[in-house]
């Protein structure tokens, strides 16, 4: 089965420009996250969707960050603009669904570096 | 709010040595607790998971029990190898069906 592919691996930009990150969760996986991790800590949940709609948003800076799944599959996490601050490895995960107890499953990650 | 305490790192042991790492959290209601680890240039995978008040999650050696008196889910291997180096993380369902990650304890463990 494949898992969570997540790309770029790795993007360098300048602060103020934009980048875009994609994700294809596990085929048949309803729920679909996407999760800050800055270097040291652990990942922090950004958004969470369930099929195409937006479940969580709470912690999403919405005034640079957006992001959308609007076909219920695939997901685009987009940053613009960036800050030094945005420098992390965005992580994007899946679930069957979210039901009690079921495995979120993540990708490798991409990695982010804001100069 | 719903938080995840785990001990600090790095913790180094020798190899087969005893392992704890010890959780504990906050949360509204019983969370499923789950243990998550990151190898090195790695994502996050699971290592184990309780569901409910006295399960016992193990896995490749590591077990967790969930202690709903004391909300704790502390990891412990009986023999540590070269190859659990690596970074784990504690990580309640907080209720959103979403994981909240703690800070995650870096394990190095030497020959």
């Amino acid at each position: 089965e494949a898992g969570v592919a997540q790309s770029p691996r790795y993007k360098i930009i300048e602060k103020r420009q934009s980048v875009a990150f994609w994700c294809n969760p596990i085929s048949g996986h309803a729920t679909l996250y996407w999760y800050q991790q800055i270097l040291g800590q652990g990942p922090k949940l950004l958004i969470q969707f369930q099929n195409n709609g937006v479940v969580d948003d709470s912690q999403l800076p919405k005034d640079r960050f957006s992001a959308e799944r609007l076909k219920g599959v695939d997901s685009t996490l987009k940053i613009q603009p960036a800050k030094l601050e945005d420098s992390a490895v965005y992580l994007c995960a899946s679930s069957l669904d979210r039901a009690w107890g079921n495995t979120i499953y993540f990708g490798e990650g991409s990695w982010l570096t804001v100069v | 709010g719903n938080s995840v305490t785990q001990m600090e790192g790095p913790v180094t042991l020798s190899e087969e040595a005893f392992l704890t790492i010890n959780c504990t959290y906050t949360a509204t209601g019983y969370p499923s607790l789950f243990w998550y680890v990151q190898y090195p240039g790695e994502g996050l995978q699971l290592l184990l998971k309780a569901t409910k008040a006295d399960d016992k999650g193990s896995n490749k050696g590591f077990e967790a029990t969930y202690r709903k008196e004391t909300t704790s889910f502390h990891l412990e291997k009986g023999s540590v190898q070269v190859s659990d180096s690596a970074v784990y993380f504690c990580a309640p369902d907080t209720g959103r069906r979403a994981l909240t990650f703690g800070s995650g304890t870096r394990l190095q463990v030497q020959p």
